[in-house]
């Protein structure tokens, strides 16, 4: 089955701190992994995707295949981190992006 | 550049009705996906058009029925509404199948 496993629902870190968001997944094949991020009252979009292997705002994310994992991580986290985080997963074909059921990172001053 | 807009912004239906929520793509973008995000949970996927062609569909009933148009907007209608159905409901464009999704701000779907 296909599936996105984001363990920690809330993620509480202070500023200054590395932040690490777990993010697990289940497909058969070779997927695309990304994560995006929803700020307060603003839309979902986009941060990274693993085939880019861009470090956004700070954050990068590498795929484990063996442990099936694409953790999202920031070696210092800033107070303007603090929002919603999604990884999700698009299988063969692309066109259907299976979501995790989010975190929540607040980062503390 | 306009961004991707959805309307209406928030609709209270009952059960058994039928529902249309609209979605107006990015410019250039010729591809729509639609989601159901429910409380406390992340976006589940509908279908997807592309070029006004379904290109795919996530485990939901045939109760739940799309369009996308020349232009690229789409509607998402939904009918016999259940009480479950309630959720945000949001739209994303790309530019084509496999491309950046850019999601617009949804609409609130409350099924009384």
């Amino acid at each position: 089955a296909q599936r996105v496993t984001q363990p920690e629902k809330l993620l509480s870190v202070f500023k200054g701190a590395p932040v690490e968001l777990k993010c697990n997944y289940s497909y058969s094949g070779s997927p695309e992994l990304f994560w995006y991020v929803q700020y307060s009252r603003q839309r979902l979009q986009l941060l990274l995707r693993h085939i880019s292997r861009e470090s956004i705002k700070g954050f990068t994310a590498d795929l484990n295949k063996g442990e099936t994992s694409f953790h999202l991580k920031k070696p210092f986290a800033q107070e303007e981190d603090s929002a919603m985080y999604y990884c999700a997963l698009s299988g063969t074909g692309g066109f259907k992006t299976i979501f995790g059921a989010g975190t929540r990172l607040f980062v503390k001053a | 550049e306009t961004g991707v807009t959805q309307s209406p912004t928030h609709l209270i239906k009952t059960r058994g009705q039928q529902v249309t929520l609209r979605c107006s793509s990015q410019s250039g973008h010729n591809t729509v996906s639609w989601y159901q995000q429910a409380l406390g949970q992340g976006p589940q996927f509908i279908f997807q058009y592309y070029r006004e062609e379904e290109n795919g569909r996530g485990n939901f009933p045939p109760r739940f029925s799309g369009l996308q148009f020349p232009n690229y907007s789409s509607e998402l209608n939904v009918n016999a509404l259940e009480l479950d159905d309630s959720a945000l409901y949001l739209c994303a464009s790309s530019a084509d199948r496999y491309n950046e999704q850019f999601f617009g701000p949804g609409t609130r779907l409350t099924v009384l």
